[in-house]
């Protein structure tokens, strides 16, 4: 069964300083992974989606990256401003779970201004 | 392209009734997946639809039924209400095969009193 984990579960840093935030998960056979973001009280905004045979993936401030054979995930945020406060979050859709999403409990970032 | 669409939004229930919650998936999209989040258990899945069928089933007491009808949209049910069914409950669309990304909406909020 595919246990994802996410480290730190809370992260505040100053307006400008890059984030960097950790997924891990235990079944390295994996389809994709995904990062989210949610803002208190809302749904889920799919941030960046890698396929399980790209190792990053890009979008503007965004960046994220993928090993498979160590089963980690990170997400870089370049530049924070006040307005990436949030909650992010992976999922992972494996075979080893139905391919359904797995997800971390998610790290929530506050950006000081 | 609309996005997912959840309705209602909001919604508070006393604890014995049933309720009934709806998803209006992406055009095209075939796949929906039903989440309850809850402050201390996270995500967690309840079941996904695909093309009118239940493809997968997370592990919720028979009071928790779902359906999918032909132009993709799907309802969720919730019958005998407790109080700790009170949660944020979030619908996934998919296209449906297993490496495509997963579209949320912005949620039920469901109370019981």
């Amino acid at each position: 069964k595919q246990e994802v984990t996410q480290i730190p579960a809370a992260l505040s840093v100053p307006e400008g300083e890059n984030l960097v935030l950790n997924c891990s998960f235990t079944d390295s056979a994996i389809y994709n992974l995904q990062w989210f973001r949610q803002d208190p009280g809302k749904g889920l905004t799919s941030l960046l989606l890698i396929q399980s045979s790209q190792r990053e993936q890009t979008s503007g401030r965004l960046n994220a990256s993928l090993d498979k054979s160590s089963g980690r995930s990170t997400l870089y945020i370049a530049a924070s401003q006040p307005g990436d406060s949030a909650t992010y979050l992976c999922a992972v859709r494996s075979r080893s779970n139905d391919y359904k999403l797995s997800f971390g409990a998610g790290t929530t970032v506050t950006v000081r201004a | 392209k609309a996005g997912v669409t959840q309705t209602p939004r909001y919604l508070i229930k006393t604890r014995g009734q049933q309720v009934t919650l709806s998803c209006s998936p992406i055009s095209g999209h075939r796949s929906v997946s039903w989440y309850q989040q809850t402050p201390g258990q996270g995500l967690q899945f309840l079941f996904e639809y695909f093309s009118e069928t239940q493809r997968n089933k997370g592990n919720f007491p028979g009071r928790f039924s779902g359906r999918q009808f032909s132009n993709s949209r799907s309802e969720m049910n919730v019958s005998t209400l407790e109080l700790g069914d009170s949660a944020l409950y979030l619908c996934a669309s998919s296209p449906g095969s297993a490496n495509t990304e997963a579209f949320f909406g912005q949620g039920t909020r469901l109370t019981v009193v």
